[in-house]
């Protein structure tokens, strides 16, 4: 799977928009590119998933560059409960091979 | 439709000990795979059961082992206790083994080992 990098923290008005880079340069065809997040002693939670179109559901929008070599996780309007780390994880997805390799994500701090 | 469930939540063991955690899947789901979190680590893979049979593994020793039954429920077991294997386990269940799948987590044992 390939590696992604996101910067450690970031923090964003309550309210606004919270959009959290992830760089995969290495990526290949075949990976799509996951979200998840993890607020604090909860297991992490699934947002969002992509191959290389822009994907939205109702948590998120992923926008996903042309190149396919980073991308963005878009909250449209964070609130307070947005406050959590946020992992970006590039994997292909195959038949036994169920796991997924988490990195050291962005910590989030949404404030008031 | 109820989530992954984890028990027990909380945990004290002793060094030397062994312990058996439990996760139950959401229903219909028949993969289940377990992650160890620590601050140093982070959150790190360690198997995964698809219908009863281990289909991937991480780079744990042998002291950590799991096994699935028939109505995909799964238990992970560790032998020989040693203080960092205090951590925050997760399981996680998916509906499908092959194409695009989301997992879903628990919320977690956190096992303390003293």
């Amino acid at each position: 799977d390939a590696k992604t990098t996101q910067p450690p923290s970031m923090d964003c008005a309550e309210g606004r928009a919270a959009n959290l880079p992830c760089n995969h340069s290495t990526i290949s065809g075949n990976e799509y590119v996951y979200w998840y997040r993890q607020i604090h002693s909860q297991g992490p939670q699934y947002i969002i998933h992509g191959l290389k179109n822009n994907e939205t559901n109702e948590m998120a929008s992923l926008i996903i560059t042309e190149d396919r070599k980073s991308s963005t996780l878009i909250l449209p309007h964070a609130t307070l409960r947005d406050t959590a780390v946020y992992y970006c994880i590039v994997r292909v997805d195959l038949a036994g091979a169920n796991n997924l390799f988490f990195g050291t994500g962005t910590r989030l701090t949404v404030i008031p | 439709k109820a989530g992954v469930t984890q028990t027990p939540r909380y945990l004290i063991k002793t060094r030397g000990q062994q312990v058996t955690l439990s996760c139950s899947p959401i229903s219909g789901h028949r993969s289940v795979s377990w992650y160890q979190q620590t601050p140093g680590q982070g959150l790190q893979f360690l198997f995964e059961y698809f219908s009863e049979t281990q289909r991937n593994k991480g780079n744990f020793p042998g002291r950590f082992s799991g096994r699935q039954f028939s109505n995909s429920r799964s238990e992970m077991n560790v032998s020989t206790l040693e203080l960092g294997d205090s951590a925050l386990y997760l399981c996680a269940s998916s509906s499908r083994l092959t194409g695009t799948y989301e997992q879903y987590f628990g919320p977690g044992t956190r096992l303390t080992v003293t």
